[in-house]
């Protein structure tokens, strides 16, 4: 069955690095567009990044764009995403997520998610 | 970007009562070459990720017992669940796939049992 189990969150200094990553298995990654979403505490849900099915585009939200980095093994069947200065309002859990296109377009597939505390 | 509205953002409802939660797009999500809206449904309970519930802003995800419900076309739509048990306590949200790549969740609508 389809899982995603995400990995590398903690808890980081401002200005620090910070790599997640998410194992796939049930399904191969490049045959769908992969997302990541966060989730501060308490709040809702802010879409991330996504990665296109074929790996030809990228696109960030505006709130990381320039910081963070989404990447993606076909090897491994992982995806990645590297968070660079970060900041204390990227504090959240942060899931990784399958988009399906079956007719429509939705999340089908969540994660469990990684927290990511970002304090000095 | 297309801004998603839910209304109320809480609501309490009586086991077995009808719940109902709107969301208003800020523009349409309805593609006029193929008619579909692009407008899922998403419940999440403490502790867990979001789970899908409704796509196509009618359509029930495999699993999803038939007391949800989605309706609406165009900037407004509504999931209703017909008959609330206790199981459906949690936090519901609507996403939008119509403009992207920017996908845009409402600020979610916490359901609890009066």
């Amino acid at each position: 069955q389809v899982q995603l189990v995400e990995s590398g969150g903690g808890v980081v200094q401002p200005g620090r690095s910070l790599r997640l990553s998410c194992a796939a298995s049930g399904f191969i990654v490049s045959n769908h567009g992969m997302h990541w979403v966060r989730q501060a505490p308490g709040k809702g849900l802010e879409w991330v990044a996504v990665i296109w099915y074929d790996g030809s585009d990228k696109y960030y939200a505006d709130s990381v764009k320039g910081r963070f980095i989404i990447s993606r093994d076909n090897s491994k069947n992982t995806l990645d995403l590297q968070m660079n200065n970060l900041r204390a309002e990227d504090t959240a859990v942060y899931y990784c997520v399958r988009e399906d296109r079956n007719g429509y377009s939705y999340f089908d597939y969540w994660g469990q998610g990684t927290l990511v505390t970002v304090s000095p | 970007d297309i801004v998603m509205t839910q209304s109320p953002d809480s609501l309490a409802v009586s086991l077995g009562e009808r719940a109902t939660i709107n969301c208003k797009s800020s523009q349409t999500v309805l593609y006029g070459s193929n008619n579909k809206n692009y407008l899922a449904w998403y419940q999440q309970k403490p502790g867990q990720p979001p789970k899908l519930l409704i796509y196509g802003a009618s359509t029930r995800e495999s699993g999803v017992p038939d007391r949800f419900s989605g309706s609406g076309s165009g900037t407004d739509f509504t999931l209703t669940i017909s008959s609330l048990q206790a199981e459906d306590v949690a936090v519901y949200y609507c996403q939008q796939f119509y403009s992207t790549p920017s996908w845009t969740f409402g600020q979610g609508t916490k359901v609890e049992v009066k």
